[in-house]
């Protein structure tokens, strides 16, 4: 079974708008982290924020905020006021523990596109 | 802080021939790195966990053989791609680790990747 789910292999969002891309997980492990990062066409993956289990809030990090639902184990991104530059591939990954190693487990990815 | 290189950022080389990639963490320790591999389109894919000074751990389906991986210091890992052939053609990117106080934040900082192409 995937453990990262990410649903919409792409989205559109005007500029100036906020979009959510979704992101669902699957763990046993009490203990995990959960990620979002950038891929612009340049391939380099550049990290946005960091959600722990135990996070009491939402994780913010200026026009990125993720919307963590653990009963629902969902961990979505939320981009505000886009812009042209957010045009890229989005993933959401999970950290897991494994036989005391840890590992990161990467979603499909969202292709997002903002229109002028 | 917390910048990844990878060198080189692309190569071409004839099917045969073996290609070594390296990856270091510039401005921090880590004694974890990993190795991914992303095909066209797709999504990252653990190829294998490099620990420092000791043998790389690698997914399941990745030949260990091919794929050498060395963690030789705090800083520096490399993949070598031996024999290479035209499917292993792809996008290789590695990530690192900082060392922390044992907190969950634990993220990863991600090289450039490398394009690698073989004729």
């Amino acid at each position: 079974a995937q453990k990262i789910t990410q649903t919409q292999p792409g989205m559109f969002v005007q500029e100036k708008e906020a979009v959510t891309l979704d992101c669902t997980y699957d763990t046993s492990d009490p203990s995990y982290g959960l990620f979002w990062y950038k891929q612009p066409s340049s391939g380099e993956m550049i990290f946005l924020i960091y959600q722990g289990s135990y996070d009491q809030q939402n994780a913010t990090e200026g026009r990125y905020s993720l919307n963590f639902q653990k009963a629902r184990k969902s961990a979505n991104l939320v981009i505000s006021a886009s812009q042209l530059g957010d045009s890229a591939m989005y993933f959401c990954a999970m950290r897991e523990v494994t036989s005391g190693t840890y590992k990161y487990i990467f979603g499909t990815g969202t292709r997002l596109k903002v229109l002028a | 802080g917390a910048v990844v290189s990878q060198h080189p950022s692309r190569v071409i080389c004839k099917s045969g021939t073996s290609v070594k990639i390296e990856c270091r963490s510039l401005d921090f320790q880590a004694t974890t790195m990993f190795w991914y591999r992303q095909f066209p389109k797709q999504s990252l894919m653990l190829m294998a966990t490099s620990n420092e000074g000791s043998k790389a751990t690698y997914e399941q389906g990745v030949e260990k053989d091919k794929f050498l991986i060395n963690h030789a210091s705090l800083t520096l890992s490399t993949l070598t791609v031996t024999s290479a052939h035209p499917e292993d053609s792809s996008f290789y990117i590695c990530s690192a680790s900082p060392l922390t106080s044992g907190g969950a934040f634990d993220t990863q900082y991600f090289g450039p990747g490398t394009r690698l192409t073989v004729l």
